[in-house]
């Protein structure tokens, strides 16, 4: 079945640094991925939505300044967190479909804790 | 937009009971409803799922009905057992990208 890898599975990062995620679909290409972002005890909150070859698309509310999505191959998309806060701390989730697939499959999430 | 309430939000039951979680949508043109159990720390993982064109579908323990009129599917799960304890997303789907989730209910099988 469809495998979307993503790492680093944690991150420890002091404030005002950049902390890159890694999202690669290992099996199937993914022209489209999805960036979430989880809060303790809530659901998954979409950030934007990554399109190999072009821009990202962000949902309202999210700085694409802070927010870096770069989806250079249609196997790998990656957000860059950039000069983070303690509030960017957060479980971060991605997502990709295959082609003529309707669910998604998510990857295994990043911790990140900004110190 | 799409939204999706997702009833009870924790729910504790004995192990060998069963389990229903219940989600109701808004845009009737969402064809596409999976559900997701999520362990701590991990991503979600795809339990089952239904289109539209279907009422029910199962996968042994697990069950998903479906009522388009209604707007509402439900996940049932039977002979609960403790590894069943997890957080369980619903999410509604059309035939775009739009895919949103349910706030989650808190599965506790006791033991």
């Amino acid at each position: 079945g469809a495998v979307v890898s993503q790492h680093p599975s944690w991150v420890i990062c002091k404030s005002g640094t950049s902390v890159k995620i890694e999202c690669r679909s290992l099996d199937f290409q993914a022209t489209t991925m999805f960036w979430y972002r989880q809060f303790p005890k809530q659901s998954l909150m979409l950030m934007a939505t990554s399109n190999e070859g072009s821009k990202a698309t962000y949902e309202q509310g999210v700085e694409k300044d802070k927010f870096l999505i770069n989806h250079a191959s249609l196997t790998l998309s990656t957000l860059t967190v950039t000069s983070a806060h303690p509030e960017d701390s957060s479980f971060y989730i991605c997502s990709a479909s295959p082609k003529g697939y309707y669910g998604y499959t998510f990857g295994s999430g990043t911790r990140l804790t900004v110190v | 937009g799409e939204n999706v309430e997702q009833h009870p939000s924790t729910l504790s039951v004995q192990e060998g009971d069963s389990a229903v979680i219940k989600c109701t949508y808004s845009d009737s043109a969402s064809n596409y409803f999976p559900w997701y159990k999520q362990e701590l720390g991990k991503g979600p993982q795809l339990i089952i799922d239904i289109r539209s064109n279907v009422g029910e579908k199962k996968d042994q323990r697990i069950a998903v009905t479906l009522n388009k009129t209604a707007k509402h599917f439900s996940l049932h799960i039977t002979e609960t057992q403790p590894e069943d304890s997890a957080v369980y997303f619903c999410a509604a789907k059309d035939y775009g990208q739009n895919f949103v989730f349910g706030p989650g209910t808190r599965l506790s099988v006791l033991p």
